[in-house]
């Protein structure tokens, strides 16, 4: 069964850091792209950032870039992210997502994790 | 700039149907879609690709209730036989080179 299990959320002070993962099992990893998605409280899906299946390209949303870091260990099958200087606007379950291809350019978010919930305050 | 708009709302009654619309952004008509549903308080749920000639990938186990369509910049996802079950936020989301987009999504009342 193809599954995503994301930890390490949790509470954080603003100007703190967290590093997310994303467990990946039932598929081979390192042939698709991963992408983490957030949604602050009440409101919609947001793309945070992606990353091919080397790993060798690493993209970010502007309201992350220079703070967060994609990364990805294809001999652990897990999909990590750096988030630091976070600010309360970060608050959000943060979703890992698979992309159905990786070079193919095919990159409907086939699979899902649960979430896991990120919050940002002093 | 890569957008897709939503509709935020839709209603409709148990066993009807409902078509729900995507519109991509000008210069933008080419380009596949993906169709998420989201019921209250669950994670995310891939339903289908939707490319630009109404061709469709469904995600494993989707009903047959659920099927897209595409007409110059819009895409649909048009779901048949509505169950109470199907009420739910729909999102769609496109993408480019390094960037993903979603919309707003669109809340699905089941009447």
């Amino acid at each position: 069964e193809v599954q995503l299990l994301e930890s390490g959320g949790g509470l954080v002070q603003p100007g703190g850091s967290l590093r997310l993962s994303c467990a990946a099992s039932g598929f081979t990893f390192s042939s698709y792209a991963m992408s983490w998605v957030r949604q602050a409280p009440g409101k919609g899906l947001e793309w945070v950032s992606g990353i091919s299946g080397s790993g060798g390209s690493a993209y970010h949303a502007d309201s992350v870039k220079g703070r967060f870091t994609i990364s990805r260990d294809n001999s652990r099958n897990t999909l990590y992210v750096q988030m630091n200087s976070l600010r309360a606007e970060d608050t959000a379950v943060y979703y890992c997502a698979k992309s159905r291809g990786d070079s193919s350019g095919d990159h409907a978010f086939e699979i899902w994790g649960q979430g896991t919930m990120v919050t940002v305050s002093s | 700039q890569l957008v897709v708009t939503q509709s935020p709302s839709a209603s409709a009654s148990l066993g009807a149907s409902v078509k729900l619309t995507c519109t991509l952004s000008s210069g933008h008509s080419s380009y596949a879609i993906a169709w998420h549903q989201q019921q209250p308080e669950k994670g995310p749920r891939y339903l289908m690709k939707l490319n630009s000639d109404g061709s469709h990938s469904k995600g494993d186990g989707i009903p047959d209730r659920f099927s897209g369509s595409s007409f110059g910049a819009e895409r649909y996802l048009t779901i048949s036989s509505l169950q109470s079950e199907d009420e739910a936020d729909y999102y769609c989301q496109t993408w480019g080179t390094g960037i993903h987009v979603f919309g707003g999504g669109t809340k699905l009342t089941v009447l």
